[in-house]
């Protein structure tokens, strides 16, 4: 079946740090990969997405690329902000839809 | 409207209750889904609603109950639960089923079972 791995966390940086959180996945067929975000208390919100191998989603200054060789999408973020702590779930799109992987927590500090 | 609404944010139920989520959106999204949420978990899938009809059961209990009145509407009826049913309940949708495209999730009703 389908499955994501993601990095167990929680990450603590400092602001402007550089971000990566790994994700890995396993699927028989050719899913859509994701990135969802969810702040305390609220629910998850679309953080970027791709839809095909290569492609590079990006949004407020998160990417990921869809590597079909290395089965990954790892996001990345060049400067981080104290705003940007949350919980990041990587999340496969296939049949079922949306498995997720465990969720990473991001603290970032002044 | 790019919202999906989900009634009540919290709700406090005993064992013997029946109660009952709602969860809407007017973006004429024809899959709809419940998701449950324990605390640090990820989400996991419940129930997806396909053009009105249920499509995928995830071997859920029968004390949940899904409901799908209208294209826009989706309830998840709740009776006799047990305490380890506390969680954060996660209503969202999206254009089809066929997924390449993303889920819109609402804010969740925080259940405590008592």
């Amino acid at each position: 079946g389908n499955s994501v791995t993601q990095m167990e966390g929680p990450v603590t940086l400092s602001e402007e740090a550089f971000l990566t959180i790994n994700c890995t996945y396993t699927a028989t067929g050719y899913p859509s990969l994701f990135w969802y975000v969810q702040y305390p208390g609220e629910g998850l919100q679309l953080l970027l997405k791709a839809t095909k191998a290569d492609d590079k989603g990006s949004n407020k200054g998160f990417e990921a690329t869809y590597r079909k060789e290395t089965t990954s999408f790892h996001l990345e973020k060049g400067s981080v902000q104290v705003s940007d702590s949350a919980v990041y779930f990587c999340a496969l799109s296939d049949n079922p839809p949306h498995t997720f992987g465990t969720g990473t927590r991001l603290q970032v500090t002044l | 409207d790019t919202e999906v609404t989900q009634t009540p944010k919290h709700l406090v139920m005993g064992m013997t209750n029946k109660k009952s989520l709602k969860c809407e959106q007017h973006m004429g999204h024809r899959a709809m889904y419940w998701y449950k949420q324990k605390a640090k978990k990820p989400p996991e899938l419940m129930f997806v609603y396909s053009y009105e009809k249920l499509s995928i059961n995830e071997s859920v209990p029968s004390r949940f109950s899904p409901e799908c009145p209208n294209s826009s509407l989706l309830n998840l009826h709740l009776h006799a639960l047990q305490p380890e049913d506390s969680a954060l309940y996660l209503c969202a949708s999206s254009q089809e089923t066929v997924m390449n495209t993303e889920a819109f999730f609402g804010q969740g009703t925080r259940l405590t079972v008592v």
